[in-house]
């Protein structure tokens, strides 16, 4: 069964700066998905950026971009210009595609600060 | 376009009693999911169904049933609610197409809903 790794409960940026967020997972598998979601304060479940295994590129997405090291099984989120908008837990998740049903499997969640 | 949408978004119940969580979404999709969320925890899932007419469990399914009763709509039910059960639940979906590497299989959420079982 695959495992997702976030090691940082809580993390604080200030406002305009840059911060990154740490995930690791465990994997036997060769393909698969990686997601970033953002849960702000109304709990809602946003996609902020998601990365295909296969792909060499780093995924990226306006201010948000990823590491996607795939030796190292790690997928961090790196948030640029940060703003007070982006204050929220973030979630990282995995999602196999060489099992059928698109089941994600979720890190615990860091919590994110932003300060101004 | 609502995407998914949840009801209700909040529900007391004592333990013992029933009810149902409804999910519908209006994107066509064929994969809706089930998740739960505890407090300092990922999402969990709890159910799921890869297309009209077939469910599966998923990683956490004990106390729960669900219907797809059509392509729109996915419900969990709670038969005799437990304690353990008080949680926020999700309802998601996604355009699943096994193989394919299309933008679609990215899983919407719904808003939540909060549940306390006294």
């Amino acid at each position: 069964a695959q495992t997702v790794t976030q090691s940082q409960p809580e993390m604080s940026v200030q406002e305009a700066e840059t911060v990154t967020l740490s995930c690791t997972y465990d994997t036997s598998e060769s393909d698969y998905y990686l997601f970033w979601y953002k849960q702000p304060p109304s709990r809602q479940m946003i996609l902020v950026i998601r990365q295909e295994a296969y792909k060499q590129q780093n995924a990226t997405e306006n201010r948000f971009s990823v590491n996607f090291q795939k030796a190292a099984k790690s997928f961090s989120l790196k948030i640029s210009d940060s703003q007070l908008g982006d204050a929220a837990m973030y979630f990282c998740a995995y999602r196999s595609q060489e099992t059928s049903g698109s089941r994600l499997t979720f890190g615990e969640g860091t919590q994110l600060t932003v300060n101004p | 376009n609502a995407g998914v949408t949840q009801t209700p978004k909040f529900q007391v119940l004592k333990t013992g009693q029933s009810m149902t969580l409804q999910c519908a979404q209006d994107m066509n999709h064929n994969s809706m999911y089930w998740y739960r969320q505890d407090p300092g925890m990922g999402l969990r899932l709890i159910y799921y169904s890869a297309s009209e007419g077939t469910t599966d469990k998923g990683e956490v399914p004990n106390g729960y049933n669900v219907s797809r009763l059509n392509k729109r709509e996915f419900s969990l039910r709670l038969e005799s609610a437990a304690p353990s059960q008080t949680s926020v639940y999700f309802c998601a979906s996604s355009e699943e197409v096994y193989g394919s590497r299309a933008a679609q299989e990215t899983q919407y959420f719904g808003p939540g809903t909060r549940l306390l079982v006294l």
